[in-house]
């Protein structure tokens, strides 16, 4: 069984400065990974998306992989009050299929 | 470019009954997949079509869960009958590929079983 493991939180950070969020995962043969975010009471979107180790950046938001460690992080930069939803945590093991983990909800305290 | 659509939005009958949703993709998406999402939970795949052949239904509880793409575009979920435990928000989601492509997904449809 592929997990996805996320601290569901809550996690409360000032506005204005950086939100870190970490899922793990325990599947070695895992090759992608993706962020998305969750506002309450509508359907998850697309932050980010990572397939190779190291860091990826758009905007505000940056991913982070680390294979050899089975972890994914999402950093977001200058957090902003709409920034607050639920952030899911997804791999695709190479089966055709995301596992999803249980997503950290996150607060930004303006 | 238009979204994924689903319908109904909300949906509340009583244990036993049957319901069925109805999943209309992005145009030109070949994979479409079934969501179930309970309250405080990520998406748990039920289905998922590529084209109109099933790639995975494995956590689909077949003995009273169904899905159907017939025509490779449109897509419909039916439960029958309904227990109290599947009240949950059906999320349907489409892909232009396969799951390494992003997935965009729709507005979903609340169940409440009573």
């Amino acid at each position: 069984q592929k997990e996805v493991e996320q601290n569901s939180g809550p996690l409360s950070v000032p506005e204005g400065a950086i939100a870190s969020l970490n899922c793990t995962y325990s599947d070695r043969g895992s090759q992608s990974f993706f962020w998305y975010r969750q506002y309450s009471g509508k359907s998850p979107e697309l932050i980010m998306f990572i397939y190779s180790n190291g860091d990826k950046e758009d905007g505000r938001f940056t991913a982070q992989l680390n294979k050899a460690s089975q972890y994914v992080s999402l950093l977001i930069r200058d957090s902003q009050p709409s920034d607050s939803a639920t952030y899911l945590c997804a791999g695709n093991f190479g089966n055709e299929k995301l596992t999803f983990g249980t997503g950290t909800r996150l607060t930004i305290i303006p | 470019e238009a979204g994924v659509a689903q319908s109904p939005r909300y949906k509340i009958i009583e244990k036993r009954q049957s319901v069925a949703f109805w999943c209309n993709p992005i145009s030109g998406h070949a994979t479409l997949y079934w969501y179930q999402q309970i309250l405080g939970q990520g998406p748990k795949l039920l289905i998922q079509f590529q084209n109109n052949g099933v790639v995975d239904d494995s956590q689909l509880p077949k003995d009273r869960f169904s899905a159907e793409r017939l025509k490779g575009v449109d897509s419909t979920l039916k439960i029958q009958p309904a227990k109290l435990e599947d009240s949950a928000v059906y999320l349907c989601a489409s892909s232009l590929v396969s799951s390494t492509d992003t997935q965009y997904f729709g507005p979903g449809t609340r169940l409440t079983v009573l």
